[in-house]
C-alpha cells in the first residue's frame, strides 16, 4: 500500500534547464508535503516544504507546487546545476503523524 | 553536517546474529525517528521515540527494538538477522514531538549494514 508514488526512478536534464520531479499521493488528509535530496553516502536533507492551504512555494531556483484536487506534488529547478545531482525524496505527513517518504527520483544534471 | 552522529557507518556481520547501531540526536532535539533503506526503496518508517518513550511505530519487524536513554542518545538492536536485512538505516530528529506546521527531520549520514 504506497500512499506516496514517484513514478520516475531516473530523470536526466541539461545544465541550465528546468528540472521538474513529480510525487503523487492517496490520501487527501495529508496537510503537509516535503522534498528532501540525498547525496551519496549522506543522509537526506530538507529542501524545501508546503502546507495544504497553499499551491505554491518558491525558494531561490526550487518551487514546489502543489495541486491538492490531483493529489499531485512537483518541485521544480531553473536553473538545473550540476549540483543539484541526487536523489529527491518527497514526504507527505497529516497533522502530527509521522512522515511518508516516496521511493525516490535520481537526478543527473549533464553539463 | 546535520548535527546528528549515527555509528558505526558500516557494518557487516553474519545471518542470525544481533548488532546495535547508534543514534545521537541533534543537541536540543528531543525527538529521534528511525529509517530503513532498502535498494531502490524509499524510506521505510520503523520506529520514532521522544523524550525517552516510544511515540509510533512503523513497519519495524518483532526481532528488532530501539530505545532511547536519558541523554537522548538512540540505539536500534536488529536480531536473528536474515540477508534481507541488509540495508541503510538512517536516524533523524527533530526538536519537537510534531513540529508545529512541519516536521522538519535531520538526518545522520546512515549506518549501512551487509548481512552475509
Amino acid at each position: 500500500d504506497q500512499q506516496v508514488k514517484q513514478n520516475s526512478p531516473s530523470l536526466s536534464v541539461q545544465e541550465g534547464r528546468i528540472s521538474i520531479l513529480n510525487c503523487d499521493y492517496t490520501n487527501s488528509m495529508f496537510d503537509y508535503f516535503l522534498w528532501y535530496k540525498k547525496y551519496p553516502a549522506e543522509g537526506p536533507t530538507f529542501l524545501i516544504s508546503i502546507s495544504s492551504i497553499k499551491d505554491k512555494n518558491e525558494d531561490g531556483r526550487f518551487t514546489v507546487f502543489l495541486n491538492k484536487s490531483a493529489k499531485h506534488l512537483s518541485l521544480h529547478i531553473v536553473p538545473s546545476q550540476p549540483g543539484d545531482s541526487a536523489v529527491y525524496f518527497c514526504a507527505v505527513k497529516r497533522g502530527a503523524q509521522k512522515l511518508v517518504f516516496g521511493q525516490g527520483t535520481r537526478l543527473t544534471i549533464n553539463p | 553536517d546535520s548535527g546528528v552522529t549515527q555509528t558505526p557507518k558500516h557494518l557487516i556481520t553474519a545471518t542470525g546474529q544481533r548488532v546495535t547501531l547508534r543514534c545521537s540526536p541533534r543537541s536540543g532535539d528531543l525527538s529521534v525517528y528511525w529509517y530503513q533503506q532498502s535498494l531502490d526503496q524509499g524510506l521505510q518508517f520503523l520506529i520514532q521515540y521522544y523524550n525517552g518513550e516510544e511515540r509510533a511505530k512503523g513497519n519495524i519487524l518483532e526481532r528488532f527494538s530501539a530505545q532511547q536513554f536519558p541523554d537522548l542518545h538512540s540505539e536500534l538492536n536488529l536480531s536473528s538477522l536474515e540477508l534481507g536485512d541488509s540495508a541503510l538505516y538512517f536516524c533523524a530528529s527533530s526538536v519537537t514531538l510534531a513540529g508545529g506546521s512541519y516536521n522538519e527531520q535531520f538526518f545522520g549520514p546512515g549506518t549501512r549494514l551487509t548481512v552475509l
